[in-house]
């Protein structure tokens, strides 16, 4: 189904491990996103792409990376997790005619 | 800078009952407004939109009018059902071009019993 696709869907990490969330849309649109999700915060954007090979910063981007060597993917790393970056984490992406799509998410524990 | 502010929840309420989700926005000129519904284990799903004033987007059975005078887009069903039972959020997209940055609020929790 077309669509956007979030690997994994759970994890668990100790404090000071990296990990890296791959994201992936096959609806040829050119942005994309990484949010996080808090209890009482709604969403917030993490970096989000314009296109392939560009990335910005969003509201909360500290402590994250992300690379868009491919239109169709975006990846989101953890050098070095904290508890703070325990969260759902969701990927979407938009095109200027339709608007936002989102993966269903990745909850990520660090402890 | 824009922002997003809801309802707190969470929101409880009977089978049929009338639900409105109060939505009040601040930012420069005129953003587009959309409503977005999260069922439990699920990502983000576009519930119904509105790009300008006075628009009223309505989506299976919600509806939510963009009023500019009050900075609102206020979310209404005239009967619940279980089935509707998620956690609403409310977001606004800036009128700048080539930006497609959404805000959202802090999202409403809604519990429909039956």
């Amino acid at each position: 189904n077309a669509g956007v696709t979030q690997t994994p869907k759970f994890r668990v990490l100790k404090t000071g491990q990296s990990m890296t969330l791959l994201c992936a849309q096959d609806m040829n649109h050119e942005y994309m996103y990484w949010y996080r999700q808090d209890p009482g915060m709604g969403l917030r954007l993490i970096h989000y792409s314009v296109g392939e090979g560009t990335t910005a910063k969003g509201e909360v981007p500290d402590g994250y990376n992300v690379s868009r060597l491919k239109k169709q993917n975006f990846l989101l790393g953890l050098e070095s997790a904290a508890p703070s970056q325990t969260s759902v984490y969701f990927c979407a992406s938009s095109s200027s005619y339709y608007g936002y799509t989102f993966g269903s998410g990745t909850r990520l524990t660090v402890v | 800078g824009d922002s997003v502010t809801q309802m707190e929840g969470p929101v409880t309420l009977s089978e049929e009952a009338f639900l409105t989700i109060n939505c009040t926005y601040t930012a420069t000129g005129y953003p587009s407004l959309f409503w977005y519904v999260q069922y439990p284990g699920e990502g983000l799903q576009l519930l119904l939109k509105a790009t300008k004033a006075d628009d009223k987007g309505s989506n299976k059975g919600f509806e939510a009018t963009y009023r500019k005078e009050t900075t609102s887009f206020h979310l209404e069903k005239g009967s619940v059902q279980v089935s509707d039972s998620a956690v609403y959020f409310c977001a606004l997209r800036p009128l700048i071009q080539g930006a497609q940055k959404l805000v959202f609020g802090q999202g409403t929790r809604l519990t429909i019993n039956p």
